[in-house]
């Protein structure tokens, strides 16, 4: 079965850093480009970081570029996002998600059931 | 950045009804588009990409069509599975969603 399963997320407090995990299952994980949208409290959705099916390349939201990193570990099909500096406007859901299309031309078919990250002190 | 604007915010539409929403870009992203249904406390779930191809498994009554600045997301004969928020998103450069579609029960 295809699948995207999330970990890590957790309360902390400003300042402090998390990091996420999205397991994969069910697909060739190097042939797919994933990704981290979030989703603040009754919000809507925003992208957070891309990264390649190689892992060679990362693109990143300016709201967290420089304070977060995106990584994959093709060995354990695990997806990572680690998240540094964290500030209270980084309060959110947290989804992995398997990118469809083409190179750069990412949509993303396939979501996890999310992690919750709160930043409060 | 390429800013997405949906239009309405909320619509409030009953069983059978026929539903239309908008997304425009503030600039070309030619069909690089896709829709997404989320309901409460799920995951968004991916409908249409490349503007009108329909995901495996997604009713027929689900419709895109649209290019360069101005999309449509056409739900026929809305079921009450279907009542729930759409985003649209771009993926043109880099990635922007639209601000999200809440139909609701009339």
């Amino acid at each position: 079965e295809v699948q995207l399963l999330e970990s890590g997320g957790g309360l902390v407090q400003p300042g402090e850093s998390l990091r996420l995990s999205c397991a994969a299952s069910g697909f060739t994980f190097t042939d797919y480009a994933m990704g981290w949208v979030r989703q603040a409290p009754g919000k809507g959705l925003e992208w957070v970081s891309v990264i390649s099916g190689s892992g060679t390349s990362t693109y990143y939201a300016d709201s967290v570029k420089g304070r977060f990193t995106i990584s994959k570990d093709k060995y354990r099909n695990t997806l990572s996002l680690q998240m540094n500096s964290l500030r209270a406007e980084d309060t959110a859901v947290y989804y992995c998600a398997k990118a469809g299309g083409s190179y750069l031309y990412w949509y993303f078919d396939l979501w996890g059931r999310g992690t919750l990250v709160s930043v409060s002190s | 950045d390429i800013q997405m604007t949906q239009s309405p915010s909320t619509l409030s539409a009953s069983v059978g009804d026929r539903v239309t929403i908008t997304c425009r870009a503030s600039e070309n992203i030619n069909n690089w588009l896709a829709w997404y249904q989320q309901k409460p406390e799920k995951a968004p779930k991916l409908l249409i990409h490349k503007a009108s191809a329909l995901e495996n498994g997604v009713p027929s009554r689900f419709s895109g069509t649209g290019s360069g600045t101005e999309f449509t997301l056409t739900i026929n004969s809305l079921q009450p599975d279907d009542f729930a928020t759409y985003y649209c998103q771009q993926y043109n450069s880099p990635w922007t969603f639209g601000q999200g579609t809440k139909v609701e029960i009339k």
